[in-house]
């Protein structure tokens, strides 16, 4: 079973939609959970950061972590064509394998949002 | 202007040869770090540093150097020795444990490196 788990789609909605996106992990460990966009041939984007459980919301952006079924949950409001990306989750706990601050990463699912 | 910078933004290596790609960051981060990406594999990590001449092999080490003389840079070569080099690398860097939350890496623009 691989650590965490990403859905890499493709997902194409219609401008203005409500968009979610999900990873599932395994190691019970994982308190600090991350979002990354990357667009295409550019590095990847500090989106939202949290720590533990709980929603966090930044504009149309709400970040869902639920540990107890270790799940994390990206929701976009009213989708734009400019958030047409890969959006990559990103997980760590404390000294994780002895490294502090390495990240696990899924393998990111590409968003494509139609005008 | 903050930030990480990577050069150059494409590189060509023919068989046999190495070659080294930069990273600097101005953002007085303490660890920095270097991945590697594939299509459909996700971000790999190959070398991280928390501070200053110290330096960590990560996941897929093998064929890769780094060297730490300065805060402020990472660079990383990759050697004759790694099979499979061509690939987007990206860089990263973030804040020691000892002044902040650590976990939030940010990522300079990537090289992509094409082997010949």
């Amino acid at each position: 079973q691989k650590e965490v788990e990403q859905d890499p789609g493709p997902l194409s909605v219609p401008e203005g939609a409500i968009v979610s996106l999900n990873c599932t992990y395994s190691n019970s460990a994982f308190q600090y959970f991350m979002w990354y966009r990357q667009y295409s041939r550019k590095g990847p984007e500090l989106l939202m950061y949290t720590y533990s459980s709980g929603n966090k919301e930044d504009g149309r952006f709400t970040a869902q972590v639920d540990k107890s079924s270790k799940y994390i949950s990206l929701f976009i409001r009213d989708s734009q064509p400019s958030d047409s990306a890969t959006y990559l989750c990103a997980m760590s706990a404390e000294n994780y394998g002895g490294s502090q601050g390495n990240l696990i990463f899924g393998k990111g699912t590409k968003l494509s949002v139609k005008p | 202007d903050g930030g990480i910078t990577q050069s150059p933004k494409y590189l060509f290596r023919k068989e046999g040869q190495n070659v080294t790609l930069s990273c600097e960051q101005n953002l007085n981060h303490d660890a920095m770090y270097w991945y590697r990406q594939d299509p459909g594999q996700g971000l790999r990590l190959i070398y991280y540093s928390q501070i200053v001449n110290d330096f960590q092999k990560g996941d897929i080490a093998e064929g890769y150097s780094v060297s730490r003389e300065k805060k402020e840079s990472f660079p990383l070569t990759v050697t004759s020795a790694q099979k499979n080099p061509t690939a987007f690398y990206l860089c990263a860097s973030s804040i020691d444990l000892a002044t902040g939350t650590y976990n939030e890496q940010f990522f300079g623009p990537g090289t992509r490196l094409t082997v010949l």
